[in-house]
């Protein structure tokens, strides 16, 4: 069965510390695994998409990392502000065009405090 | 460049009623995916049209349920005779090829609330 794990669940961290969110998966085969960003009450944005040959992406602060051996991703944030106060969900997608191909977390509730 | 608009951002209803959500695709984009969130729990796939077609709806419950993406105008998830359990945010997303499968984007829309009393 395709899961996609994330830990921790929520994470409470101050203001201008760094962090990082993990991601297990099981899906198979393995086409592309993306970090989506969803403010409460909102759609979810893109961060990062990497496949299957990426092992580091960028994004201003945010970095993620694929390890396509082990199936774990990390997204890792930098001096972290108030505006990340989000739900990070993280997304694996299958090799394939079929309405499963993409495999959603539960997403990592993040809060940033002052 | 409008990003995917979803209406209602809100809507009620009581139990046995009709809802019909609504999403505009960003523009030049032909693939339209609706997903369902449930409280706590991720997004669920529903059902991935092109214009005028059903390409997968392997997500959909099979009664109550049923969405349309017509050549003009936005695409369509209706749910008949609503019961508690559809409370849920339902969001949209769209890609101007087919974005699942691939590292094609997909933008998603702000979702609409539905709460069934």
């Amino acid at each position: 069965k395709n899961q996609v794990e994330q830990s921790p669940q929520s994470l409470i961290i101050l203001e201008g510390k760094n962090c990082t969110l993990q991601c297990n998966y099981t899906v198979s085969p393995f086409s592309n695994l993306r970090w989506y960003k969803q403010d409460t009450g909102r759609g979810p944005v893109s961060l990062t998409i990497m496949t299957f040959s990426e092992n580091t992406k960028s994004n201003g602060r945010y970095t993620a990392t694929l390890d396509a051996d082990t199936k774990q991703s990390s997204l890792h944030i930098t001096a972290s502000q108030l505006s990340d106060s989000a739900s990070y969900i993280c997304v694996v997608s299958l090799n394939s065009n079929s309405g499963y191909a993409l495999n959603f977390g539960k997403g990592t509730s993040l809060l940033v405090t002052p | 460049n409008a990003g995917v608009m979803q209406n209602p951002r809100h809507l009620v209803r009581r139990r046995g009623q009709e809802a019909r959500l609504r999403c505009s695709p960003m523009k030049g984009h032909s693939h339209v995916y609706w997903y369902r969130q449930l409280p706590e729990e991720g997004l669920k796939f529903m059902v991935y049209l092109q214009k005028e077609n059903i390409i997968d709806e392997s997500g959909m419950p099979k009664e109550r349920f049923s969405a349309e993406f017509p050549k003009e105008g936005p695409s369509i998830l209706r749910i008949q005779q609503v019961v508690r359990g559809d409370s849920a945010a339902y969001f949209c997303a769209s890609s101007p090829t087919s974005g699942q499968g691939r590292t094609g984007e997909l933008f998603f829309g702000e979702g609409s609330r539905l709460t069934v009393l």
